[in-house]
């Protein structure tokens, strides 16, 4: 088992909806949880951090954690086409290891 | 401020060639990481530095792969010699120090290295 689960999409939204990006972990002992853009041809990009359940708004964004069910979302309101790009969900336990997911394709569709 | 440098940001070189990268931090940031990721793919941690120290280095191929980190700031790492399954890019981040708590900080990433071995 993956210790990060991404779908990998495409997923397509239109523009000015909601996309949401969903991201699973299998070490309950996960204490951080990141959300990072990538572009193609670029480096990936912190967008969000989110360390307790509940969730955490900035901006556009917002981040959901449900620990019990191991799980952590990104949604981004009012997409826009360049909100397109590869999304990496990534968790980091005590020991300081940071593990990354495949990345969601997001495309925003006019 | 000035993000993570890295250089070069492109190589093409022959199999069995050596070859290096180099990456300079945020300022402050004591925690390095180097990164390897391929097309598809997430980043893949190469070797972690606490300042000059070499934390987690287990998923580093020590055999071709060597990397330093001298005085704490900069970091080099190097493959030698390079085989075609090196062909990827090669991510430099760097972060504050871990929080009291002991979770890892966000990490912010260079522009990164491609690799293409011909």
């Amino acid at each position: 088992q993956k210790e990060v689960e991404q779908n990998s999409g495409p997923l397509s939204v239109p523009e000015g909806a909601i996309a949401s990006l969903n991201c699973t972990y299998s070490d309950r002992g996960s204490q951080s949880f990141f959300w990072y853009r990538q572009y193609s041809g670029k480096s990936p990009e912190l967008i969000m951090f989110i360390y307790s359940n509940g969730d955490k708004e900035d901006g556009r964004f917002t981040a959901q954690l449900n620990k019990a069910s191991q799980y952590v979302s990104l949604l981004i309101r009012d997409s826009q086409p360049s909100d397109s790009a590869t999304y990496l969900c990534a968790w980091g336990s005590s020991a300081s290891k940071i593990i990354f997911g495949s990345g969601t394709r997001l495309s925003i569709r006019p | 401020e000035a993000g993570v440098v890295q250089s070069p940001r492109y190589k093409i070189i022959e199999k069995k060639q050596p070859v290096a990268f180099w990456c300079n931090p945020i300022s402050g940031h004591n925690t390095l990481y180097w990164y390897l990721q391929n097309l598809g793919q997430g980043p893949e941690l190469l070797i972690r530095y606490e300042n000059e120290e070499a934390v987690d280095d287990s998923q580093l191929p020590k055999d071709r792969f060597s990397a330093e980190r001298l005085k704490g700031v900069d970091s080099t790492l190097k493959i030698q010699p390079a085989e075609l399954g090196d062909s990827a890019v090669y991510l430099c981040a760097s972060s504050p120090s871990l929080r009291l708590a002991g979770a890892p900080y966000e990490q912010y990433f260079g522009p990164g290295t491609r690799l293409t071995v011909t």
